[in-house]
């Protein structure tokens, strides 16, 4: 599976926006980024997904680079709700039996929202 | 919403104990997966299963691990002989169908060996 690289922690104000970068430069072009994230205490949640177009959803929306080696997912304002642990992970589609959609997680970014 | 259920919440057992952990998938879906977070640490794939069987698993998913969907609801989690280092939140998540792309995560399990 290709890496990604995300800073450690990030910091915001609520209410302002966020935007939250990974890089993967070994991304093959198959490889679809997906965003997780973790809030304390619970199990890891879907946010959103992409493969080469900007994506929006009720969540967040996910603003992929034209090489498809960088993206950033951008909370447009954060509450103290957003503060978690956001992880970019890539993904290839899953097709048949060949691939079975594990995810693998890295450290991901600790997102913290001061009020 | 539906949502992925686990139980128990929080278990305690003795090294070298058997343990159950219970997962309630999302009704409908086709891929089950368990994953595991050590305190501190990330989270990390131990097995997938679809289709009544394992179709992917880990290094850390050992013979003292299996799987089992006993029924139509149910996705278990054994092992069969903890140790110290099985402490650790165990997540169970599933997945709609081949098309799908979330994964659906229960609560989690936290297990403490002692």
């Amino acid at each position: 599976d290709a890496k990604t690289t995300q800073p450690n922690s990030m910091e915001s104000n609520e209410e302002e926006p966020v935007h939250l970068p990974c890089n993967h430069s070994t991304i093959s072009g198959t490889d679809y980024i997906h965003w997780y994230r973790q809030l304390p205490s619970q199990g890891p949640e879907y946010v959103i997904h992409g493969l080469t177009s900007n994506v929006n959803n009720r969540m967040a929306s996910l603003a992929i680079a034209e090489d498809r080696k960088s993206s950033t997912l951008i909370l447009h304002r954060a509450t103290l709700r957003d503060a978690a642990v956001y992880y970019c992970i890539l993904r290839v589609p899953h097709h048949g039996s060949s691939n079975t959609g594990k995810l693998i997680f890295g450290q991901g970014t600790t997102l913290q929202v001061k009020p | 919403e539906p949502e992925v259920t686990q139980t128990p919440s929080h278990q305690v057992t003795q090294m070298g104990q058997e343990v159950i952990l219970r997962c309630v998938p999302i009704s409908n879906h086709l891929y089950f997966y368990w994953y595991r977070q050590i305190l501190g640490q990330k989270v990390e794939f131990l097995v997938s299963f679809y289709n009544n069987e394992i179709s992917e698993k880990s290094e850390i998913f050992d013979d003292q691990f299996s799987v089992e969907r006993p029924d139509g609801s149910n996705f278990t989690l054994k092992i069969r002989s903890t140790k110290l280092e099985d402490s650790a939140m165990y997540f169970c998540a599933s997945r709609g169908t081949v098309l799908s792309y979330e994964q659906y995560f229960g609560p989690g399990t936290r297990l403490t060996v002692t």
